[in-house]
């Protein structure tokens, strides 16, 4: 089975603080995302990686940086957390083969920023 | 841009009472459409992928179907445990691997 592990399932923060948020699958996946989840707005993509040290921006970049140093491991960086980004942050990977596009999430972190 | 619309956005269903649920959807090229069921709180949790219009895939008491406009999730018999989001995502030949979601239905199932 696909395991995607994401460091912390809550988390409080203040506001400017540095928050890292970190990812780990064990399947040896291509691709890796991080999403945000709000009520009435869905997912929303932030950024994803095709290959180590590749990062490509989505939908919502703004205020996030990410790093991607092995292929296994994933990571969210908020530079300097502000009340707005409180949020579910979720992190999924997928495969360049077999099902293709089919991405497993972890089990997501509830980040609250005061 | 590709858009994803499921409706409703909340259903309430009896034990047993069969129904389904809808994905509308537009993208330039389709390259798959994904389900997933979410618990409160919790990840996404990969349910089916279909690719081609005409495809069928069940699991228990769900079947996935697609066209070209829409998929629908049907659940036959649903029992309480059934009780989730239902969470409808497609992705793109022009842009692989990323999905674009849609906001979900929440179903809930009673006694």
């Amino acid at each position: 089975d696909v395991k995607v592990t994401q460091s912390s399932r809550y988390l409080v923060k203040r506001t400017g603080e540095k928050v890292f948020l970190e990812c780990v699958q064990d399947m040896d996946h291509e691709n890796m995302f991080w999403y945000r989840q709000d009520p009435g707005l869905g997912l929303r993509l932030i950024y994803f990686s095709y290959d180590v040290k590749m990062k490509e921006k989505g939908d919502i970049p703004e205020g996030y940086s990410v790093s991607r140093e092995k292929k296994e491991r994933f990571s969210l960086i908020l530079e300097s957390a502000s009340t707005n980004q409180t949020s579910m942050y979720l992190c999924a990977s997928s495969s360049v083969a077999g099902a293709l596009d089919t991405q497993y999430f972890g089990p997501g972190t509830r980040l609250t920023v005061l | 841009e590709d858009q994803v619309t499921q409706s409703p956005e909340a259903l309430r269903l009896q034990e047993g009472e069969s129904s389904s649920l809808n994905c509308s959807y537009t993208v330039s090229g389709l390259r798959g459409l994904f389900w997933y069921r979410q618990d409160p709180g919790k990840g996404p949790e990969f349910l089916f992928t279909l690719y081609s219009a005409g495809e069928e895939k069940e699991k228990e008491r769900l079947k996935a179907t697609l066209t070209k406009k829409e998929s629908f999730l049907h659940i036959t018999a649903p029992k309480p445990e059934d009780s989730a989001t239902y969470l409808c995502a497609v992705s793109n030949t022009g842009t692989a691997s990323k999905l674009t979601f849609g906001t979900g239905t929440r179903l809930q199932v009673t006694l």
